[in-house]
């Protein structure tokens, strides 16, 4: 069974500051995605990973996947409070059906 | 817009009575699924379809059950809703693997 691992849950920080959120999982898989999620609403697509190396970017966030480690990052430089929102992972089970096991997601609240 | 609703948006029912939920694409997008999302679960995948009749089921299909008899439209049945199954539920699209999630807006589910 694929276990998915996101941590931090819950990451408070400052506007400006540099932070990383991690994304384990149990067995092996080489495509990732990344999700966001605002208060209430639906879950838009950030990045899409899909080989060992892979680096994304797309403003202040950026993601990375080590399928050797099992490891995926996300990385927010200066963060600002429009990033304020639950950001998820999810690893794709090789079911060959795109069916995809999600973590817990890290709430992400930026204050001034 | 994105080309994936789901209806009702918010439903109210009792405990006991039979609830179907729909999901419609406009995409031609093979892969369809049903997640649900909890507090502290992240999403889970109740069952998913990779094609016209074909379904298949996920981590958490005790209690539901889905059709597709179209290719734009997958239906999920609480056969008879109990209150665990209160929660929000989205529905997903894929063109396939290494493709991602499209989401639906969920349908908020109380079950009384």
């Amino acid at each position: 069974e694929l276990k998915v691992e996101q941590n931090p849950l819950f990451l408070s920080m400052q506007e400006g500051k540099n932070y990383t959120i991690y994304c384990n999982y149990s067995t092996t898989s080489d495509r990732l995605y990344w999700y966001r999620q605002d208060p209430g609403k639906s879950l838009e697509s950030l990045f899409v990973l899909l080989s060992n190396g892979a680096v994304k970017q797309e403003g202040r966030l950026m993601a990375s996947l080590d399928t050797k480690a099992r490891l995926s990052t996300l990385h927010i430089t200066a963060a600002v409070h429009d990033l304020s929102a639950t950001y998820f992972c999810a690893v794709d089970m090789n079911s060959g059906y795109s069916t995809l096991t999600f973590g817990k997601g890290t709430m992400l609240l930026v204050s001034p | 817009d994105a080309g994936i609703t789901q209806s009702p948006r918010h439903k109210v029912t009792e405990t006991g009575t039979p609830v179907t939920l729909r999901c419609h694409q406009t995409e031609n997008h093979r892969y369809m699924y049903w997640y649900r999302q909890d507090p502290g679960h992240g999403l889970r995948l109740i069952h998913y379809s990779y094609g016209v009749k074909d379904t298949d089921k996920g981590e958490v299909s005790d209690g539901y059950s889905v059709s597709r008899s179209k290719t734009e439209d997958f239906l999920l049945t609480l056969e008879s809703a109990t209150s665990s199954q209160t929660s929000v539920y989205f529905c997903a699209i894929s063109e396939g693997v290494g493709y991602g999630y499209t989401f639906g807006s969920g349908t908020r589910l109380t079950v009384v």
